[in-house]
């Protein structure tokens, strides 16, 4: 089992930057998969933000990607999120995520407990 | 609103059986691998199938899955009360580029 665990402040001002980390203390995350964020507004269904591996690759959602950054530290072992020019439908739960992705075949076999961040003045 | 159409509620007692479905098209369930996660407030989401059919070490044989066309389904047999949660199903999006959730199915055990 996998442990990830996310990080951040639970509150942030409307047009602001949310910043989230999400620490992986047990496996390097370097190796061989890439590495997620998703997101659950309250009362409403999942939604996938983007993926980035340790290539430097990334793929973000259409809808969000021109707000959004994800990205590596390799040295402290964990993976960031940054989403600009936040608003209150970017309240949600944030949940960081292993990716596996091969071919057809993609699937987010462990999850954090996932972050409430609300977005509030 | 959600690309993937799932039943928003389903129920059943105690050992019974309860099966639920995600709908989609040939842009994403029907050309792609499709896999199931449950949420439980609080808790870490737990993948329970992947590539339509296989479960992960440590899921019971109790959770299957399946998909025909356009269409995955989640079978959940001998249900127990803490199978209560949210399920939802994903799978890649070819013409959107995104990866995509269903609109989630919450299991009540009466």
């Amino acid at each position: 089992q996998v442990q990830l665990q996310e990080s951040g402040p639970g509150l942030v001002k409307p047009s602001e930057t949310l910043s989230l980390t999400c620490a992986v203390p047990s496996l390097t995350i370097t190796f061989g998969y890439s590495w997620a964020w998703i997101r659950q507004p309250p009362g409403e269904g999942l939604e996938w933000i983007g993926n980035a591996d340790h290539s430097g690759r990334t793929f973000y959602n259409p809808s969000l990607r021109s707000r959004v950054t994800l990205f590596l530290d390799t040295a402290n072992n964990h993976f960031s999120l940054n989403l600009t020019s936040v608003t209150a439908a970017d309240t949600a739960i944030y949940y960081c995520a292993r990716r596996w992705q091969f071919l057809t075949q993609e699937y987010f076999d462990q999850w954090g407990q996932g972050t409430l961040v609300a977005v509030s003045s | 609103q959600s690309v993937l159409t799932q039943p928003p509620s389903v129920s059943a007692a105690p050992g019974q059986r309860v099966s639920f479905s995600c709908s989609g098209t040939s842009s994403n369930v029907g050309n792609n691998f499709v896999s199931w996660y449950r949420l439980l407030p609080g808790t870490a989401p737990k993948l329970l199938i992947y590539d339509n059919h296989k479960r992960p070490s440590g899921i019971p044989g109790r959770f299957s899955g399946s998909k025909s066309g356009t269409s995955a389904t989640l079978d959940i047999t001998g249900l127990q009360t803490g199978d209560e949660a949210d399920y939802f199903c994903g799978t890649w999006d070819s013409s959107l580029s995104s990866y995509v959730f269903g609109s989630g199915t919450k299991v009540t055990v009466l």
